[in-house]
């Protein structure tokens, strides 16, 4: 199953962006990426997902690269309500979602 | 409004008793899925489920069992054989595109049990 490497935490001050990056050099040609997050003690929350093409939505951008093998999300103006675990993953051969332990973003004032 | 339900919230077990707990969405997805979250970790896949009766076991099975006899509802038994069952347990469905390629996870709130 392809598997994800993310940094364990990150700090950003609000009102800047937040860039987490995702090393995923296993990934195969069909295989979409998926960011979600999770605020202490609530289930995970969608944020966006990719295949090729770099994807926004009104939550954040997702930048996958030409290779696919690595890819950058991005909350464009962060706020302190964004401080979670951000998840970044792909999907295991049997289809279902391999989550590893994330990203922890601290969002300072 | 549609969404997956979780409950209890909170759960407390004495050694040696089975417990279930309860995992109903609305939105009409095929798959269903059982995770377990430990402090500071990752989760981990316990079972799923992609069709009604029939149901798969994950990673971290042993100690566990599910049911999937409606769409709707997926409920997870946690055995007095599951040696360490304290930890977050969370719920998700997902909705499968003609393609193949699954949209995404929509998650419950999850139930935290603990063993006392």
């Amino acid at each position: 199953d392809a598997k994800t490497t993310q940094p364990t935490s990150m700090d950003c001050a609000e009102g800047r962006a937040a860039n987490l990056p995702c090393n995923h050099s296993t990934i195969s040609g069909n295989e979409y990426v998926y960011w979600y997050r999770q605020i202490h003690s609530q289930g995970p929350q969608y944020i966006i997902h990719g295949l090729k093409n770099n994807e926004t939505n009104e939550m954040a951008s997702l930048i996958i690269t030409e290779d696919r093998k690595s890819s950058t999300l991005i909350l464009p103006h962060a706020t302190l309500r964004d401080t979670a675990v951000y998840y970044c993953i792909v999907e295991g051969s049997q289809g279902n979602l391999i989550f590893g332990k994330g990203t922890k973003l601290s969002v300072k004032p | 409004d549609g969404g997956i339900t979780q409950s209890p919230k909170y759960l407390f077990r004495k050694e040696g008793q089975n417990v279930t707990l309860s995992c109903e969405q609305n939105l009409n997805h095929d798959a269903m899925y059982w995770y377990r979250q430990d402090p500071g970790q990752g989760l981990r896949l316990i079972y799923y489920s992609q069709i009604v009766n029939d149901f798969q076991k994950g990673d971290i099975a042993e100690g566990y069992s599910v049911s999937r006899e409606k769409k709707e509802s997926f409920p997870l038994t946690v055995t007095s054989a599951q040696k360490n069952p304290t930890a977050f347990y969370l719920c998700a469905s997902s909705i499968d595109l003609p393609q193949g390629i699954s949209y995404g996870y929509t998650f419950g709130s999850g139930t935290r049990l603990t063993v006392v």
